[in-house]
């Protein structure tokens, strides 16, 4: 088993709607979860970083953290032609290292 | 911006060959990363730096090493190219172990014939 899993998509969704990506991590002390979307062809760009238990949200972006059932989700509202990417769920399993384990990802595509 | 430069978009080498993928950062980020990324394996940490001179293996070191003589400059070596080895390679770094945040380098894809 994975130590960090997507839904392995492709997630179809029309424009406008709201994009659910999901992820769930194995039982580790884990304190730092963060999003990156990766258009094909280019690397990974952070776009949300969550620390804490519960909802935050940053524009179209919602991160949502669950550390009792071990999983983390980002919505995407109003979802748009440009937000079709690859999206990877990273886990920290110690602030203090640095590092990074990442799951597959899952791949997008908002359909106009 | 944080500007993490590789050396090399695409790359060929062949089976035997010694090769070297280079990454510079230009803003004085203490973490440096190397990952490798293929389609179904995800991302996967090969070796890690927080500091000059300083190294720790990741998830799959074999087959691989790396030098950082410089803050600034983090070397990847496959010290015998194997054709298992083609796969695009990422670097990455971080300010520091507090601040997680990671900016990744466009990229080399390797191929080995």
């Amino acid at each position: 088993q994975k130590e960090v899993e997507q839904n392995s998509g492709p997630l179809s969704v029309p424009e406008g709607a709201i994009a659910s990506l999901n992820c769930t991590y194995s039982d580790r002390v884990s304190q730092s979860f963060f999003w990156y979307r990766q258009y094909s062809g280019k690397s990974p760009e952070l776009i949300m970083s969550i620390y804490s238990n519960g909802d935050k949200e940053d524009g179209r972006f919602t991160a949502q953290l669950n550390k009792a059932s071990q999983y983390v989700s980002l919505l995407i509202r109003d979802s748009q032609p440009s937000d079709s990417a690859t999206y990877l769920c990273a886990v920290n399993w110690n602030t203090n290292a640095g590092k990074s384990t990442f799951g597959d990802g899952t791949t997008l595509t908002v359909k106009p | 911006d944080v500007k993490v430069t590789q050396s090399s978009r695409y790359l060929v080498k062949r089976t035997g060959e010694k090769v070297f993928l280079e990454c510079v950062q230009d803003m004085d980020h203490e973490n440096m990363f190397w990952y490798r990324q293929d389609p179904g394996l995800g991302l996967r940490l090969i070796y890690f730096s927080y500091d000059v001179k300083m190294k720790e293996k990741g998830d799959i070191p074999e087959g691989y090493s790396v030098s950082r003589e410089k803050k600034e400059r983090f070397s990847l070596i496959l010290e015998s190219a194997s054709t298992n080895q083609t796969s695009m390679y990422l670097c990455a770094s971080s300010l520091d172990r507090v601040t997680e945040k990671l900016f990744f380098g466009s990229g080399t894809q390797l191929s080995v014939l």
